[in-house]
């Protein structure tokens, strides 16, 4: 019984399309988070987003948007992707003591 | 934000000790996280500081000197496992929000 689970796992997509990653925690948290993991291993925050409030990095694109049906569930959507896009994103949910991460969506753009 | 610096690399031989050291800079502390990452995997969670001094979890411990602004997390009788990617993470409370951010991480590799 996964704690967060993320899907896809890998994706792969050409220049332009338009896609969306899947987030679901079962721990009960209140906060979830989107970071992308970066060729150079450099897990950057995007979005913190709890049922009161989204908090998005400054640097991220606004092509980049977090939709949240529920507490329980925080999905990722990219419009027009781009070559730059290729990471490894990954899901997480936190408490104030710890952050439990999903097994990560690698993202390739071609 | 956060300025959060630890080594890039660092090498070591079974059943030995290693010491993985981070800085840091924050306006608002509010807890640091150490994480280890294999290749390919999820981050998982090592331990939690939020007051001074030293918690120990089995052959992982950390320490935490929030006047210094420096954690480090020891590792014990290492074993081929232990050869990962260590994360460390600052949680700021700056502005309302208590968004862990993470340093660029350290790659331990050990060797028998």
């Amino acid at each position: 019984d996964t704690a967060v689970s993320q899907t896809p796992k890998y994706l792969v997509t050409q220049m332009g399309n338009d896609k969306s990653i899947k987030c679901e925690q079962n721990l009960g948290h209140d906060t979830m988070y989107w970071y992308k993991q970066d060729s150079k291993k450099f897990l950057k925050i995007m979005f913190s987003y709890n049922n009161k409030e989204l908090i998005i990095n400054e640097t991220v694109p606004n092509r980049f948007s977090p939709k949240s049906p529920d507490k329980a569930h925080l999905n990722l959507h990219i419009n027009s992707l781009e070559l730059g896009d290729s990471a490894v994103y990954f899901c997480a949910s936190g408490s104030i003591y710890g952050y439990t991460f999903g097994s990560g969506t690698r993202l390739t753009v071609v | 934000g956060q300025n959060i610096d630890q080594p890039t690399e660092m090498t070591a031989t079974e059943g030995a000790i290693v010491q993985i050291n981070c800085t840091y800079q924050t306006s608002g502390f509010n807890g640091l996280f150490w994480y280890q990452q294999h290749a390919g995997e999820a981050p998982t969670f090592l331990s939690y500081n939020v007051l001074d001094g030293l918690e120990e979890k089995g052959r992982f411990s950390s320490f935490l000197s929030r006047s210094k602004g420096y954690s480090y997390l020891l590792l014990k009788e290492l074993q081929m496992k232990d050869s990962a990617s260590y994360l460390c993470a600052v949680r700021d409370e700056a502005g309302g929000s208590y968004i862990p951010t993470f340093g660029r991480g350290t790659s331990l590799i050990v060797h028998p």
